[in-house]
């Protein structure tokens, strides 16, 4: 049972326009959502996150929208950058993010420059 | 601060062999916790820790994995009579317990079960 679904195993987008990751969701018990980017042979890094509370997280070039109705979370990425070529992880938990994470199978972008 | 470290970070072993990582949190953290990550999966929970109590175990961890936190510090992952099946890359994070807070993952010690 994938309770954390990214249904685009990979993404290409051109240097400097808008990277697009999506991801869905079906525990209504989930309350707090994270993205995680990961290079190979290391573990994730934490990006940005979202609380059920808010619909709109922005940090930087990353901001997070989070459709609660439709249990949907969507990552962009403005401009993007070579280096953001990697497989990108979404990531819910219950309690506000006071318990275990329970992660999507990822999406891997490729900044084409 | 130095971040999540985890040792080994790479193991190969013989089926049926015994095996054990070590992981070492943010020093402030009292939450530690351990995913498996398999090729083209993301990282699955295993367990964690709030100080040196295991506060909860995945049904995914059989009776041959065992964890433990002395002294809530570092962790120890056992995994005992490995199998192939075994063969993933182990992730340990840690967070402080408070709402809205994220997990920092380390390395991972990638598990070879030849």
């Amino acid at each position: 049972d994938q309770q954390v679904k990214q249904n685009s195993p990979s993404l290409s987008v051109q240097e400097g326009r808008i990277s697009i990751l999506n991801c869905d969701y079906t525990n209504s018990m989930f309350d707090y959502f994270l993205w995680y980017k990961k290079y190979p042979a290391e573990g994730p890094t934490f990006l940005i996150s979202i609380s059920s509370i808010k619909d709109k997280n922005e940090d930087g070039r990353f901001t997070v929208f989070l459709n609660k109705s439709a249990k949907h979370l969507s990552l962009h990425i403005v401009p993007s950058q070579p280096g953001d070529s990697a497989v990108y992880f979404c990531a819910a938990s219950a309690n506000f993010g006071n318990e275990k994470l329970t992660f999507g199978t990822g999406t891997r972008l490729t900044i084409i420059p | 601060d130095t971040g999540v470290s985890q040792n080994p970070r790479h193991k190969i072993t013989k089926r049926g062999q015994n095996v054990t990582f070590r992981c070492d949190p943010i020093s402030e953290h009292n939450r530690l916790y351990w995913y498996r990550q398999t090729l083209g999966q993301g990282p699955e929970f295993l367990t964690y820790f709030q100080n040196e109590a295991q506060l909860e175990k995945s049904r995914l961890l059989s009776d041959r994995f065992s964890a433990e936190r002395p002294k809530g510090s570092f962790s120890t992952l056992e995994i005992q009579r490995t199998e192939q099946g075994d063969s993933a890359m182990y992730l340990c994070a840690s967070s402080l317990a408070m709402l809205e807070n994220e997990q920092f993952f380390g390395p991972g010690t990638r598990l070879t079960v030849l």
